[in-house]
Formats: C-alpha cells, structure tokens, sequence
C-alpha cells in the first residue's frame, strides 16, 4: 500500500498568517497517463470530510482561493495563505494513483 | 448529489455489518465508483471498498475477507456488509462518491456511527 505522511500533525496558527502542511508519498503518484493524483481534504468539527483539492492543484468549486495545493511525484504541499477561524479542521492528503486508497494520518490545524 | 447512510447503530461482536447508502438528485448508474470509508472515533480515515455499477470492484487488503459491497441501480441504492466484526470495527462509516480516474471523494454522506458492542 501507499504510504502517505503528513507533517506537522498538529499546527497551531495566529489569524491571518499563513499554514502550510506537508505530504510525502511512499511511490509516486504520477498515474501511467501522466496524472497525477493526489487529493486535500478538510474535516471540521463534527463534519463529513470536503475535497479541497484535486490533481495536485485545482481547487473545488467553492473552495476559498487563499488554499493551494502545489507538489510533484511524492512530495505534495496544501498552504492556506491567510489562516481564518473557519479553517479550523483537520486536513487529509490522499492519493488516488494506486490501489488501495490511502489517507495520510491528518493533521489538526488550531488557532493560536 | 446527497448521499445518506442507514443501517444499525449497535452490533454485536461475530454478527455482520450492514449499511445501506441511498444517492438523491443524480443515478448512480452514471459513471463514479461508489464506496464506503471509515474513520474510529478521534483517528483517521480509512479507504473500505468501492463498487462501479456497470463492474469493477476494488477493497482494502487487509479487510477484503470480511467485506462485500453491492450496488441497487433499480433502488439507486448501494450496500456495504462487514462480517464476523469486533470492537475495532467500531466507527463512522461514510459512503462515498469516487471518480473513476482517482480524482477523489467529491461527494460524502453525513456518516453514521456503528459501534460493535455486546
């Protein structure tokens, strides 16, 4: 199985200043037609998780511009450029190149 | 497109798992992969199983001897069973909606908590 590591797991953040979380992939997930997959998720309190982000780097519609994905091969990155209280959740990377789908472990981003 | 999960809340250990998710306002005969996630209580997520309506189904390894996922087009429905469970089968568990080329779950349900318990 792919193996999926985010860091941190916890990011405590002040308003208004930027977060960004890390996703190492353990194969790559560049698919044989040159896709690559690899997805954000965001899941408040309470809440079903939401895809934030898809291929690597197109945001869902709906989606607030200040998240980004960006990354390539095995090393993938979601930045929030402007922290706001909404953000709070934990955020999942989780690739779609391989069988079976794998999640890594989440990381909870709080307000300082 | 809504997803909802129905099923027990409470199971006890050995019996099977049965969750029947039901799709509104659009036909699960329509080209996604449909399939059930989980998540125990304060961790993470964890890929079950998915289903194409037309053929095709893919599970996860290390749960694939205790699982099986159909699907109802008729009833735009589909169904996840989980046998001979135990208190580690506890969980939510989210039915979802997948893309066919690993885009990713882009509709969930609202999830429904199942705990294994005697």
């Amino acid at each position: 199985d792919v193996v999926l590591t985010q860091s941190p797991l916890s990011l405590p953040v002040t308003l208004g200043q930027p977060a960004s979380i890390s996703c190492k992939s353990s194969q790559s997930l560049v698919y044989s037609n040159g896709q690559t997959f690899l997805s954000w998720f965001q899941q408040s309190p309470g809440q079903s998780p939401r895809r934030l982000i898809y291929k690597v780097s197109n945001r869902d519609s709906g989606v607030p511009d200040r998240f980004s994905g960006s990354g390539s091969g095995t090393d993938f990155t979601l930045n929030i450029s402007r922290v706001e209280a909404e953000d709070v959740a934990v955020y999942y990377c989780m690739q779609g190149a391989h069988w079976p789908r794998t999640f890594g472990q989440g990381t909870q981003v709080d307000i300082k | 497109v809504q997803l909802q999960e129905s099923g027990p809340g409470l199971v006890k250990p050995s019996e099977t798992l049965s969750l029947t998710c039901t799709v509104s306002d659009f036909s699960i005969g329509y080209g996604y992969y449909w399939g059930w996630i989980r998540q125990p209580p304060g961790k993470g997520l964890e890929w079950i199983a998915e289903m194409f309506p037309s053929g095709g189904s893919h599970y996860n390894p290390s749960l694939e001897s205790r699982v099986a996922i159909s699907v109802d087009t008729s009833k735009n429905q589909f169904s996840l069973k989980l046998n001979s469970v135990t208190a580690a089968d506890t969980a939510i568990y989210y039915c979802t909606r997948d893309w066919v080329d690993g885009t990713g779950f882009d509709y969930w349900g609202p999830g429904i908590l199942v705990t294994v318990s005697s």
